[in-house]
């Protein structure tokens, strides 16, 4: 069964980029019709849709995020991968990586934005 | 962005209880909404979508209705295990939205 693991600096600075990769095993990211998708959980709150990445690259983004958001697929590595540029304290949650259906999560990471 | 409200916020019921969640969305989502369970330091678990379909594996206790703008998870007899917190998220509209989430606990 396909499973996914978030990877990247779990301390990012003020103004500078968030970038985290998600790895997938278990089964090719780029077969079958399927959305790579990013959510995000500042502690103690509810789940925020970042984004997703279909099989083909074509991506969809959360509006409040979208100027500052990238998403993308390397399918030579089975990896997709997040970009949040000028990050401020509020950017500071547990990032999770997922596949909607069929189900398939990461454990998260936390991201903290602090200098 | 679509608005989902769950309610209640906050339940406190008992092992063997029926408890139901209630999810309204602001505008029609026809049947394009999720539930899922989250416990602490985990990643949310998928249980229902399409509505009404239990994901592979969830035990049939629990069950999820509705269409357009009101939809319910029922779970028919509360076990240990269940107590968490549960979430909905419509896969109609980008973005893709969730409730605030219902944190069940144990009475």
């Amino acid at each position: 069964q396909v499973q996914l693991q978030e990877s990247g600096p779990g301390l990012v600075k003020p103004s500078q980029t968030l970038s985290l990769t998600c790895t997938v095993s278990g089964g090719s990211i780029s077969s079958g019709s399927h959305y790579w998708t990013w959510i995000r959980q500042p502690a103690g709150k509810g789940l925020e849709w970042i984004g997703r990445i279909y099989t083909s690259g074509s991506t969809n983004y959360n509006p409040s995020l979208r100027s500052r958001v990238t998403i993308s697929l390397d399918t030579s590595k089975n990896q997709f991968s997040l970009k949040l540029s000028s990050v401020t304290a509020a950017d500071t949650a547990v990032y999770y990586c997922a596949r909607i259906l069929p189900s398939a999560w990461g454990q998260g990471t936390l991201v903290t934005v602090s200098s | 962005d679509i608005q989902l409200t769950q309610s209640p916020s906050f339940l406190s019921a008992s092992v063997g209880d029926r408890v139901t969640i209630t999810c309204r969305a602001s505008q029609g989502i026809s049947s394009y909404l999720a539930w899922y369970q989250q416990k602490p330091g985990k990643a949310p678990k998928l249980l229902i979508y399409a509505a009404s379909t239990l994901q592979s594996g969830v035990p049939s206790r629990f069950s999820g209705s509705g269409s357009g703008t009101e939809f319910t998870l029922t779970i028919s007899s509360l076990q240990p295990e269940d107590f968490a917190t549960y979430y909905c998220q419509q896969l109609n509209t980008y973005p893709y939205t969730f409730g605030q989430g219902t944190n069940l606990e144990i009475k």
